[in-house]
């Protein structure tokens, strides 16, 4: 069946870096984009960008631009989404989420925790 | 950017209630609209695309409308499963998101 299969939860220092992995299955990665999207514990859904699989152009929120970076391997049907110069307001559950034809997400990763804390 | 509002931001119902929760976008979006629904500790579940097609398997008791600027999603008639937190999203540009909307029993 189509899945998003993501990496383990990780706990990083302020200043760190992190890379969360995304895995596709049941279809093929470089016929659809990817959404990331994070939500702070208790928070809302904020929309962190976009990579096209195909040729893996990307375009980011203004509010993580100089800080992510996202990425893609096909040959592994993976996507990953780095985020650089951690602090604790980055503490969320990182999302990827397919991008339908239409632009809606019509398939979630099961969601990455991302821990900063000294 | 495209910002999006939603109101009520909670709301408590009983079984059996109709529930509208409204979406208000910044610009223009057309009908390119989604709703999703989320419950703790899980990923968001897509319900409504292009705002008011129901997504396969979502229950005929969901239904959206709306274009342009405001857009709805109605529940006919709340049921135990139901209770949880709904996004709008908008795909005229990118993806952003609604602050969500939290369905509580009364």
């Amino acid at each position: 069946q189509v899945q998003l299969v993501q990496s383990g939860a990780e706990v990083k220092k302020p200043g760190a870096s992190v890379k969360v992995s995304c895995k596709a299955s049941g279809y093929t990665l470089i016929s659809y984009f990817m959404h990331w999207v994070r939500q702070a514990p208790g928070q809302g859904l904020e929309w962190m960008g976009i990579i096209s699989p195909i040729s893996g152009g990307t375009t980011y929120a203004q509010n993580f631009q100089g800080r992510v970076t996202m990425t893609r391997d096909t040959s592994t049907s993976t996507v990953y989404m780095e985020l650089s110069s951690l602090r604790s307001e980055d503490t969320a559950v990182y999302y990827c989420a397919r991008v339908s034809g239409d632009g809606y997400n019509d398939i979630w990763g099961q969601g990455t925790m991302v821990t900063v804390s000294s | 950017d495209i910002q999006m509002t939603q109101s009520p931001s909670a709301l408590s119902a009983s079984v059996g209630d109709r529930v509208t929760i409204t979406c208000r976008a910044s610009q223009s979006i057309s009908n390119w609209l989604a709703w999703y629904q989320q419950k703790p500790g899980k990923a968001p579940k897509l319900l409504i695309y292009k705002a008011s097609y129901l997504e396969s398997g979502v229950p005929s008791r969901f239904s959206g409308s709306g274009s342009g600027t405001e857009f709805t999603l109605t529940i006919s008639s709340l049921q135990p499963d139901d209770f949880a937190t709904y996004y709008c999203q908008q795909y005229n540009s990118y993806g952003t998101f609604g602050q969500g909307t939290k369905v509580e029993i009364k």
